[in-house]
């Protein structure tokens, strides 16, 4: 079964960068489509980025465009999430995500999660 | 304010059945068959129960069933079990630029 580590996320000042990692294990990670998903505290979850099997495609979330990034390197088996101009709205916990196919057109599933890790952003 | 619209609590009491109902748009829920459902125990990782509007992953009890009817889409848990209370949220595929689309999450409680 596959597994998802996430890292990279602390406590940070507005206006601050952070690079989230994601190390897969357990599946062929350049089969898939991998995704972003954070929550707030105390909110539901939301849909950050995505990025295709090959990195030709990429997706994001409207309060995210143009600030966020998204990566990966195949082999390393790695997810990336570039964060620029931190705001305390981006406070929240970072899932990396599995989509089911190679593809974030159509995607139809989240298949394995990581724990999360924390972003904090205050002054 | 999520995209998708969902109560924001239901209950039930052991062994009876609960739905919970999740409403988008003529862009998401309305335009494909791509809705999700995810149990999500807090402090662990969310986990996919339901896919494509009705399919369950591997491992999945037949306990938890999907459907959709226009714009709505519903998640059906029968014979309920204590260690059922969770948070679900659904999503769904959209037409927009934001690819994916949350709901705001139901707490079930079981009582």
């Amino acid at each position: 079964e596959g597994q998802l580590v996430e890292s990279g996320g602390g406590s940070v000042q507005p206006g601050s960068s952070l690079r989230l990692s994601c190390a897969a294990s357990g599946f062929t990670f350049s089969d898939y489509a991998m995704h972003w998903v954070r929550q707030a505290p105390g909110k539901g979850l939301e849909w950050v980025s995505g990025i295709s099997w090959n990195s030709v495609t990429t997706g994001y979330a409207d309060s995210v465009k143009g600030q966020f990034t998204i990566s990966r390197d195949n082999a390393k088996h790695s997810l990336y999430l570039q964060l620029n101009s931190l705001r305390p709205e981006d406070t929240a916990l970072y899932y990396c995500a599995k989509g089911r196919t190679y593809q974030i057109l159509l995607e139809n599933g989240f298949d394995i999660w990581g724990l999360g890790t924390m972003v904090s952003v205050s002054s | 304010q999520s995209a998708l619209t969902q109560p924001a609590s239901v209950s039930g009491s052991p062994g009876q059945s609960i739905t919970i109902s999740c409403t988008g748009t003529s862009s998401d829920i309305g335009a494909y068959n791509l809705v999700s459902w995810y149990q999500h125990h807090p402090g662990k990782a969310p986990k996919l129960i339901i896919y494509d509007v009705s399919n369950r992953p591997s491992g999945i009890s037949v306990r938890f069933s999907g459907s959709k009817s226009g714009n709505t889409a519903s998640l059906t848990i029968s014979g309920l079990h204590a260690d059922d209370e969770s948070d679900y949220y659904c999503s769904s595929y959209t037409s927009t630029t934001t690819h994916v689309v949350f709901g705001g999450g139901t707490k079930l409680t079981v009582l």
